[in-house]
């Protein structure tokens, strides 16, 4: 069966502080995996990722796939309380549909 | 441009009573996907349409949701009748791509927050 875990499930952190998030994932006929931050309303596009070792970046936030150890991490640096949200990371495989993890939820206090 | 657009943003209507849910895609994407998210179970994918083609409905979790997509800037998903284990935000996303490309970023919509009571 088709899976994405995501780790931790929860985080709460100060202001200033890295956080990295844990995607793995069990998915026939990989294709890309993607992370997304979600707010108040709808999940927003953060990075896709299709090829291991390369790093995507966004001004604080990377992220970086491993295809031979099936994961992917989302690290920020300098947190600030407005990094605070869900992210999930979802994962495509065959045809155009993907599997959505949990999602981690993310606290950055003051 | 205009993004995905869902209506109506809530609903609230008695358990048995028919709810439709609209879905007009971003303009172009040939992929359109509907979700359902709780506190409990996350993002569910529910059923995906290829070029207006139902593709994988196997997340519609009963025979009381059913969903179309008549052309390529609409969709519905129904559920008669409702009940109260139905109350959720229901998403819907849309996509280009896929193929030899490979799977392209969905873009949601604002979502319909369902309650039935």
């Amino acid at each position: 069966e088709d899976k994405v875990v995501q780790s931790p499930l929860s985080l709460v952190v100060h202001e200033g502080d890295t956080v990295t998030l844990n995607c793995s994932y069990e998915v026939t006929n990989f294709r890309s995996l993607l992370w997304y931050k979600q707010e108040k309303k709808a999940p927003t596009f953060l990075f896709m990722l299709t090829s291991s070792g390369i790093e995507k970046k966004s001004g604080r936030l990377s992220s970086i796939l491993d295809k031979k150890e099936l994961f992917s991490i989302l690290n920020i640096t300098a947190t600030q309380t407005g990094d605070s949200a869900i992210y999930l990371c979802a994962v495509g495989g065959s045809g155009n549909q993907f599997y959505f993890g949990t999602g981690t939820s993310l606290t950055v206090i003051p | 441009d205009a993004g995905v657009i869902q209506s109506p943003r809530h609903e609230v209507t008695e358990m048995g009573q028919e709810v439709t849910l609209r879905c007009k895609p971003i303009s172009g994407h040939n992929s359109l996907f509907w979700y359902r998210q709780t506190m409990m179970r996350g993002l569910e994918l529910l059923i995906y349409f290829n070029n207006n083609v139902p593709i994988d409905d196997s997340g519609m979790p009963e025979d009381r949701f059913s969903a179309k997509m008549p052309n390529a800037s609409f969709s519905t998903l129904k559920i008669q009748p409702s009940e109260p284990r139905d109350s959720a935000v229901y998403f819907c996303a849309s996509s280009s791509g896929g193929g030899r490309f490979g799977n392209q970023p969905q873009h949601f919509g604002d979502g319909t927050r369902l309650s039935i009571l």
